[in-house]
């Protein structure tokens, strides 16, 4: 079954540290993969997506993340965390030949410590 | 901003009540998702519109159904209201069927 997985559900960094997010997928054809941020009370920010070509992408707020075959992976990866940082992320899958539609992994909450 | 606009912000509303949610995509926007979060299910797909066509379908109750209008607005109508309907719902809009989706802020419903 098509499936995203976020094997961490909370996890707590050192403002100033480096972050890596992990996201595995299970999906038959080439996945369009994301990663979206969600703030307290907010909505779903898209940080950042990998469509096709370069396996490390770029995206904003300083995210980058890294899409390997071979380990069905998309891990979100940020070299120094800020505070700001702090929130919900969540890997998701899209199935364009279902018109589109995203599969969500059960996110990963962020905390910053000072 | 996602520019995507969804209203009202927050809902409650008492049980077996009948509610609607509207959102307003993007200009030039085509599709219009609609997603559920809630604690114990996380995100989860309910449906999809593409040029005022419904174009897929989730695991939406047969008590919510959905439409986009000519000027691609869409409405989520959640009928015969439960308290486990409670949750916040997203509305997601994109270019074509093949384009990233963006989201609205989502309208919290509290059914009490």
């Amino acid at each position: 079954a098509q499936s995203v997985t976020q094997p961490d559900i909370h996890i707590t960094v050192s403002e100033g540290a480096s972050l890596e997010l992990r996201c595995n997928y299970s999906y038959g054809a080439t996945p369009y993969l994301f990663w979206y941020v969600q703030s307290p009370g907010q909505g779903l920010q898209l940080l950042l997506k990998y469509f096709s070509g370069d396996t490390l992408v770029q995206g904003i707020k300083g995210f980058e993340a890294e899409f390997k075959r071979s380990q069905s992976s998309f891990n979100l990866r940020k070299p120094s965390v800020h505070w700001s940082d702090a929130a919900e992320y969540f890997c998701a899958v899209a199935f364009y030949n279902q018109g589109g539609k995203l599969i969500f992994g059960q996110g990963t909450e962020l905390s910053v410590k000072p | 901003d996602s520019g995507v606009t969804q209203t009202p912000k927050h809902l409650i509303t008492a049980t077996g009540q009948r509610v609607t949610l509207r959102c307003s995509p993007r200009s030039g926007d085509l599709s219009v998702y609609w997603y559920q979060q809630s604690l114990d299910q996380g995100l989860q797909f309910l449906i999809q519109y593409y040029n005022g066509e419904e174009r897929a379908k989730g695991n939406i109750l047969e008590r919510f159904s959905a439409q986009q209008f000519p000027d691609l607005h869409s409405e989520l109508n959640l009928s015969s209201l439960e308290l486990g309907d409670s949750a916040l719902y997203f509305c997601a809009g994109s270019r074509g069927l093949r384009d990233e989706a963006f989201f609205g802020q989502g309208t919290r419903l509290t059914v009490v």
